[in-house]
């Protein structure tokens, strides 16, 4: 049972373009909603954060909008650059300190 | 750079065998989570370890295992290895902060041969 659900699995977007990747949960006791980011090679980079009592938060051009009702969040970049091409994955935590559950990942291009 | 670190980067090793991953927090960070990383399965969470007890257990199957040491660095072992176990295992270093972020370390390739 996959309990945090991704689309779409891979995204192509102009440069200065706005990405959106969506989440959906079925758990809810989860309340921690993170988003990372992942280049080949690396470890998965934390980029956002947010908690159910609040419907939005902004970090730069990286925005977190979160529906609680709908049990949905998603992550939206403004501007996106080809820098930003990388695969984003979100994920959500049930409990102060439990492990993480990933969705599947998204695989974002950003052309030039 | 998270300031996880974790060793060794690479490792390759046969079916049947034996290996150990090792992980070092940050500094200041008491908690250490095991993730793996493979293409059917997606990153899935292991086990976590706070001041050297064990807190939480995920997806880990009974052939591996895990302990936290005094100095907080971790391990993973993993034995009786099979074809199936090839992936990447990530540490993270949980925060104390208000979110209790989790930062990932570079991780370790294990390919079994």
């Amino acid at each position: 049972q996959q309990q945090v659900k991704q689309s779409p699995q891979s995204l192509i977007v102009q440069k200065g373009g706005i990405s959106i990747i969506n989440c959906a949960y079925e758990n809810t006791a989860f309340d921690y909603f993170p988003w990372y980011q992942q280049f080949p090679g690396k470890g998965p980079a934390l980029l956002i954060a947010i908690r159910p009592d609040v419907s939005e938060k902004k970090e730069g051009r990286f925005t977190i909008s979160f529906n609680k009702s709908a049990k949905q969040f998603s992550l939206h970049i403004m501007d996106s650059q080809p820098g930003d091409s990388a695969t984003y994955f979100c994920a959500a935590r049930r409990g102060g300190a439990d492990g993480l559950t990933f969705g599947k990942g998204t695989h974002l291009i950003i052309q030039p | 750079d998270s300031g996880v670190t974790q060793t060794p980067k690479h490792l390759i090793t046969a079916t049947g065998q034996r290996v150990t991953l090792r992980c070092s927090p940050r500094s200041g960070d008491l908690s250490v989570y095991w993730y793996q990383q493979s293409l059917d399965q997606g990153l899935q969470f292991l086990i976590q370890y706070y001041n050297g007890e064990e807190r939480a257990k995920g997806n880990i199957l009974e052939r591996f295992s895990a302990q936290q040491f005094p100095d907080l660095h971790s391990e993973l072992n993993l034995s009786s290895l099979e074809l199936g176990d090839s992936a990447l295992y990530f540490c993270a270093s949980g925060s104390s902060g208000s979110y209790n972020e989790q930062f990932f370390g570079p991780g370790t390739r294990l390919t079994v041969l």
